[in-house]
């Protein structure tokens, strides 16, 4: 099994729909959740973290953590061409300063 | 306050050449990660520094990578010999905390 893993894409949604990227970890002691955004031939950029179980807010996204079942989603809301990109879910285990394991992306596509 | 820096950001070698990548994390950081970056798959850790010494380094191919830290700040990663399995973006990345902030990223190319 691997540690982190998510939902297969590509992902196509309209402009001004809302965007849902899932994804699924496996150490059950995992601590800290974060969603990096990576545009095409660029590097990856922290959009949010998550600590705690329940939903967290950043203007247009929305990361939910539910650590019981071992889930993070991040909902991006009226999306935007400009999000069009793939979407990284990484997780640390549990040590403040440790290594980030991460998914393999969903890229996303959002269409005018 | 300015990111994280790499040099250089694209590379051609021929297998069994030598390459290096240099990274300065951001001011104040003293936790600093190398990752590498297959096309299509997430970042994978090859090396993490707390200062100048080596936290984790049990994903690093130690027969053909090395990476050091000299005095807390930059850093160097070495590729020798190079294979074309190599072939990949190596990233640096700096903390003070729990949040990761990568370098642009050097984009290796082993031929």
């Amino acid at each position: 099994q691997k540690e982190v893993e998510q939902n297969s894409g590509p992902l196509s949604v309209p402009e001004g729909a809302i965007a849902s990227l899932n994804c699924t970890y496996s150490d059950r002691g995992s601590q800290s959740f974060f969603w990096y955004r990576q545009y095409s031939g660029k590097s990856p950029e922290l959009i949010m973290s998550i600590y705690s179980n329940g939903d967290k807010e950043d203007g247009r996204f929305t990361a939910q953590l539910n650590k019981a079942s071992q889930y993070v989603s991040l909902l991006i809301r009226d999306s935007q061409p400009s999000d069009s990109a793939t979407y990284l879910c990484a997780v640390n285990r549990g040590s403040t300063l440790g290594r980030l394991y991460f998914g393999r992306g969903t890229q996303l596509t959002v269409w005018p | 306050e300015a990111g994280v820096a790499q040099s250089p950001r694209y590379k051609i070698i021929e297998k069994r050449q030598s390459v290096a990548f240099w990274c300065n994390p951001i001011s104040g950081h003293a936790t600093l990660y190398w990752y590498q970056q297959i096309l299509g798959q997430g970042p994978k850790l090859l090396i993490q520094f707390q200062n100048n010494g080596v936290v984790d380094d049990s994903q690093l191919p130690k027969d053909r990578f090395s990476a050091e830290r000299l005095k807390g700040v930059d850093s160097t990663l070495k590729i020798q010999p190079a294979k074309l399995e190599d072939s990949a973006v190596y990233l640096c990345a700096s903390t003070r905390s729990y949040e990761q902030y990568f370098g642009p990223g050097t984009r290796l190319t082993v031929t």
